[in-house]
């Protein structure tokens, strides 16, 4: 049971350059969400998505986008890579919104921007 | 919004028990998570409670929650070498889209 897989693990881009972050669940669950985490902030939602063909904006989008075209796969984009992009990012799927189906998280995407 | 805070480091002897502080600000949170991360990996949840509970315990964990005071914490007993990780809280306010804010984590060094 693979639970969340990200791909890839580690990624270094130019400045401008643009990149797509895969998400997989083989749990069937609904809810998606991109996070990233930045030493001293915790954990910010970029996007998030409550089913197959749904998206929506989290605390900090600007810059990303994402597509959910497949309930199992949740991807992200960067379009324009800048170096404030540098973070690990971390995807995680719930059942449904209810509290006690708390999230489970991905290893992350440790991506470097030059 | 909520804000939920924490301390950044704490240390202990292995052996003793540790005892990770957060406080969070939204009192129509509904239920107040704890996940470890270990270095290079994401975050595992370890328990959460609801918000009408006072106190829940699983094996060596504890967290207790004083909901006047919207105050979590979590307890380990016998702490471990293997315990030392960032411990992250989180809480979740009801409805939604299951909208949960995370602390900025609490770094634990467990010395041998």
């Amino acid at each position: 049971n693979a639970g969340v897989t990200q791909t890839p693990k580690f990624r270094v881009l130019k400045t401008g350059q643009s990149m797509t972050l895969l998400c997989a669940q083989d749990m069937n669950h609904e809810y998606m969400y991109w996070y990233r985490q930045d030493p001293g902030m915790g954990l910010r939602l970029i996007h998030y998505s409550v089913g197959e063909g749904t998206t929506a904006k989290g605390e900090v989008p600007d810059g990303y986008n994402v597509s959910r075209l497949k309930k199992q796969n949740f991807l992200l984009g960067l379009e324009s890579a800048a170096p404030s992009q540098t973070s690990v990012y971390f995807c995680a799927s719930t059942t449904t919104g209810a509290g006690n189906q708390p999230q489970h998280f991905g290893d992350g995407t440790r991506l470097s921007i030059l | 919004g909520e804000d939920v805070e924490q301390s950044l480091f704490l240390s202990v002897r292995e052996g003793d028990s540790s005892v990770i502080n957060c406080t969070y600000t939204d009192s129509s949170s509904t239920y107040l998570y704890w996940y470890k991360q270990e270095p290079g990996a994401g975050l595992q949840l370890l328990t959460y409670i609801f918000s009408n509970m006072d106190m829940k315990q699983d094996q060596r964990l504890t967290v207790l929650l004083n909901k006047k005071d919207k105050h979590l914490s979590l307890r380990i007993a016998d702490t471990q070498t293997g315990d030392s990780a960032i411990y992250f809280c989180a809480a979740k306010l009801s409805g939604g889209y299951q909208k949960v804010t995370f602390g900025i984590g609490t770094k634990l060094q467990v010395i041998p």
